[in-house]
């Protein structure tokens, strides 16, 4: 069945150092979907992408997150210059069809913890 | 607002029926959807529904949905403890990003 990947499954960083979270969506999917989980929290939206650009972003993705699919298969999210509060699980989603339409799959999540 | 409510904690037996309720804010939500979150693991969509129909029933998993008063329900039948987990409500928006309630933790004893 096809899934979501991303990579790395955990990483450490330090305070204000760039981070780059890497997705794989499933490969007939067009649009695209970063969200985060800060630990014992809600689920929050963070941006969502669709032909080659950002079609929507939330008050938390703010100038120190960018999104960007460099070639026909990944997804990443960059945070330029990570602070304490960036630690959470970040989640890639993506969707085959229009904006609203049906199921969107997540995949396994990036836990970031910034020290 | 944005919230989308869930009681925070279900703690049934086995074998029991478990009802996790949710309520949200957007009528003009088209779909809704229940996702199920186990310990360190990623988001798995159990089911969803569109805003037009009223049930829908998948094998031990029953969504109920009353759009008039914007609440949502996932029955669990024979709840087992491998159900043990949180889930999570959320509806889309037109956009198509989901708005997510806080998770239900549901515990299973045997």
């Amino acid at each position: 069945e096809p899934e979501v990947t991303q990579t790395p499954s955990h990483q450490v960083t330090q305070m204000g150092q760039e981070v780059i979270l890497r997705c794989v969506p499933i490969s007939n999917h067009l649009y695209f979907y970063w969200y985060r989980q800060i630990l014992g929290q809600k689920v929050e939206f963070l941006v969502s992408f669709y032909n080659n650009e950002i079609s929507e972003k939330s008050e938390i993705f703010d100038d120190q997150f960018s999104v960007e699919r460099p070639d026909g298969s990944n997804f990443t999210l960059k945070i330029r210059s990570t602070k304490l509060e960036d630690s959470a699980m970040y989640f890639c989603a993506s969707r085959e069809g229009s904006a609203n339409t049906g199921e969107l799959f997540f995949g396994e999540g990036s836990r970031l913890t910034v020290l | 607002g944005e919230d989308v409510e869930q009681s925070l904690f279900l703690s049934v037996r086995e074998g029991d029926s478990s009802v996790i309720n949710c309520t949200y804010t957007d009528s003009s939500s088209t779909y809704l959807y229940w996702y199920k979150q186990e310990p360190g693991a990623g988001l798995q969509l159990l089911t969803y529904i569109f805003s037009n129909m009223d049930m829908k029933q998948d094998q031990r998993l029953t969504v109920l949905l009353n759009k008039k008063d914007k609440h949502l329900s996932l029955r669990i039948a024979d709840t087992q403890t491998g159900d043990s987990a949180i889930y999570f409500c959320a509806e889309s928006r037109p956009t198509g990003k989901l708005i997510f309630g806080q998770g239900t933790t549901l515990q299973v004893k045997p």
